[in-house]
């Protein structure tokens, strides 16, 4: 079965350029999370959905940051204009249903690179 | 901010030695989850602990939750290299769908 598939792997680019994250969860899930890690800050939720909709979007950053879900099989995370301090991991996880019980499914996330 | 406790932060073990990871919640918690990331890769989840008192295995693996349900902790008996990875504690709280991730404990192995 596919798992949770994330494009690009790798990401580099210069400050001020639009970068888009994308995301397949995997079938049937109908919960979608965005997670940023780092060094210092660790693993951080930035936003979540259920059925499509934003259910919680207090962890992202900033107005830089955006994300959507046009469907139960894809999402992207949109950061406009992006900044050397967005160098980060960005990792997508979906998982069966609403609430904190299922175990999350982690796609291999995208590295991406500000420079 | 997290609320969540994870101890030590790193943990350098020689192969055969038995290692422990902690996770401490100054609250009650509704369940609690473990996750494991291998260096360059992404979470898997390991486990689910529910009930106070809880205790599980997978095979070197013991996963316990604590009495009062604020804390829990993960032992690895005999490592071995291919345990090398961060280890995660992911709670939650109430009814809220919200997991928090700790810190993570990294374990390395030293053959």
């Amino acid at each position: 079965d596919a798992g949770v598939i994330q494009s690009p792997r790798h990401e580099v680019t210069e400050m001020g350029q639009e970068v888009t994250l994308r995301c397949k969860p995997i079938s049937g899930h109908n919960s979608l999370f965005w997670y940023r890690q780092t060094m210092m800050r660790g693993l951080e939720l930035l936003i979540y959905f259920n059925n499509n909709v934003p259910i919680d979007d207090s962890g992202m950053p900033e107005d830089r940051f955006s994300a959507k879900m046009p469907n139960a099989s894809f999402s992207t995370l949109k950061i406009q204009p992006s900044e050397p301090r967005d160098s980060a991991v960005y990792f997508c996880a979906s998982s069966l249903e609403q609430g904190a019980s299922q175990p999350q499914h982690f796609g291999d996330g995208t590295r991406l690179s500000i420079l | 901010g997290q609320q969540v406790m994870q101890i030590p932060q790193y943990q350098h073990v020689q192969e055969g030695e038995d290692f422990t990871t902690y996770c401490n919640s100054s609250t009650t918690l509704s369940n609690i989850q473990w996750y494991k990331q291998r260096p360059g890769g992404h979470p898997v989840f390991l486990i689910q602990l529910v009930k106070s008192g809880e205790v599980k295995k997978q095979k070197r693996l013991t996963f316990q939750f604590g009495e009062a349900k604020k804390n829990s902790s993960l032992h690895i008996t005999a490592t071995q290299t291919t345990d090398v990875g961060t280890y995660f504690c992911v709670v939650r709280r109430g009814s809220n769908y919200k997991l928090t991730f700790g810190k993570g404990t990294l374990l390395t192995v030293n053959p």
